[in-house]
């Protein structure tokens, strides 16, 4: 069964521009996570979608937005690019809907981005 | 909002070393607590979930233990070898937000 992909590995984009990076989950699983990594900090918790519904989110400004399609593919969303915003970005797809404490959570390779 | 602590920040061993590290979480509203590998260049990979108090779950020569009410878990590795550098993450969920929130990590180097 094919892992998580993530969609573009690498990307530099400067201030004040938007970018859109996707997630293709497991097979069958339904569940997208989203988490962004910066130096020095451990995951941080973007949001989560099931089912094409945004069903948690965490402490992030409305620049960053997602959304989910039919066939359970995930894209986030940054617009108006900042500095801190700069990161590794982690997607991960679990097969139950959100808050099962059983559920696994499989990591794709994620995508870096770079704000110059 | 959960605070996850984990301790140390990173360690170095010798091959065949025992070693442990530490997870800290709010144990009130506890809900589930998740282990994971990070090797560099990789993406995270699950070893564990753990829900109840006194759990204790085992995967070749890593374990772990939790202890719900005082809110800790421990990660062992038994023997650590080259292949065991990574860095350890846990996350913990509370039953309000029910989304993983994780630590910094605990970065381990196993030396040859």
């Amino acid at each position: 069964k094919a892992g998580v992909t993530q969609t573009p590995r690498y990307l530099i984009k400067t201030r004040g521009q938007q970018v859109t990076l996707s997630c293709s989950p497991i097979s069958g699983h339904r569940s997208v996570s989203w988490y962004q990594q910066t130096p020095g900090q451990g995951l941080q918790f973007l949001f989560e979608y099931f089912s094409e519904t945004q069903r948690n989110k965490g402490n992030f400004p409305g620049r960053f937005s997602g959304r989910q399609f039919s066939n359970s593919r995930s894209e986030m969303n940054v617009s108006t690019l900042e500095l801190g915003d700069s990161a590794l970005y982690l997607c991960a797809s679990s097969f139950s809907p959100p808050g099962l404490a059983t559920d696994t959570q499989y990591f794709g390779p994620g995508t870096r981005l770079t704000v110059l | 909002i959960l605070n996850v602590e984990q301790s140390p920040q990173s360690l170095h061993v010798q091959e065949g070393d025992s070693t442990n590290f530490t997870c800290s979480f709010p144990s009130s509203n506890f809900y589930a607590l998740h282990w994971y590998r990070w090797e560099t260049a990789k993406s995270p990979e699950a070893l564990f979930v753990m829900t109840l108090n006194g759990d204790e779950k085992k995967k070749g020569r890593i374990s772990a233990t939790l202890n719900t009410k005082e809110g800790y878990s421990y990660l062992y590795i038994k023997g650590s070898q080259p292949e065991d550098s990574a860095t350890y993450l846990c996350a913990s969920m509370d039953t309000g937000r029910r989304a993983l929130t994780f630590g910094s990590g605990t970065r381990l180097q196993v030396q040859p």
